[in-house]
């Protein structure tokens, strides 16, 4: 079946760091999404990709939809206390929805 | 206005006694489904409904049932809970066709006792 590989796992940084991560698949998406969960919650779209070579901005996140339909990376700019949280891509092709084993974010103040 | 609306936000139920879980959406979207999330780990899908089709993953215990009586209703039915159902639960939506954002409700945190 389709697989997704997410990373990295986890992330400790230092408040005001800059943060990537990305998702690479053997399987070409139509849509690339990313979505944050914050603990006892449900997880919330922070940006959705719809095109090949698609690169979008939502504040201080940057995600990028691969230009072979395999991958996909979301940056957060300037991490604040707030960014903490699982970070998952979510590969999505017709109603499937391939999720990514998740980034656990951690800053430091 | 929250668009998928899980309830209850937490569950306490018993070792083996039936238990049931609610999601509602005003959204009118026509696939629906379920995901088991354990701790810091990725949903696993656990069914879906294409409408009225119902989908169940192959590796989904018999334990686990789900009831659509509309579009906008959906309930995952466990009939006997053991120690290792406890999860979050989660329902998203998706229009037919897909290839757009899925919408998830807050999740039901079950404990089982």
């Amino acid at each position: 079946g389709q697989q997704l590989n997410q990373s990295p796992q986890s992330m400790f940084i230092q408040e005001g760091e800059d943060v990537s991560m990305n998702c690479t698949s053997s399987s070409i998406f139509n849509t690339w999404l990313w979505y944050k969960q914050d603990p006892g919650e449900g997880p919330v779209l922070l940006i959705a990709l719809y095109k090949a070579g698609e690169l979008t901005s939502n504040g201080r996140l940057t995600a990028q939809f691969g230009i072979t339909r395999k991958d996909s990376f979301l940056n957060i700019s300037a991490s604040i206390p707030s960014d903490v949280g699982i970070y998952f891509c979510v590969g999505e092709y017709g109603n499937k929805l391939v999720f990514g084993a998740g980034t656990i974010l951690r800053v430091k103040s | 206005d929250a668009m998928v609306i899980q309830n209850p936000r937490y569950q306490v139920t018993q070792f083996g006694k039936p238990v049931t879980l609610s999601c509602s959406q005003t959204l009118n979207h026509n696939v629906m489904y379920w995901y088991q999330q354990k701790s810091s780990q990725a949903p696993k899908l656990l069914f879906h409904y294409y409408d009225k089709d119902f989908n169940n993953e192959a590796d989904t215990p018999d334990n686990f049932q789900s009831r659509r009586p509309n579009t906008s209703f959906c309930f995952l039915d466990i009939r006997s809970p053991g120690l290792g159902d406890a999860a979050m639960y989660l329902c998203a939506t998706t229009p037919i066709g897909g290839d757009t954002e899925a919408f998830f409700g807050q999740g039901t945190r079950l404990t089982v006792v």
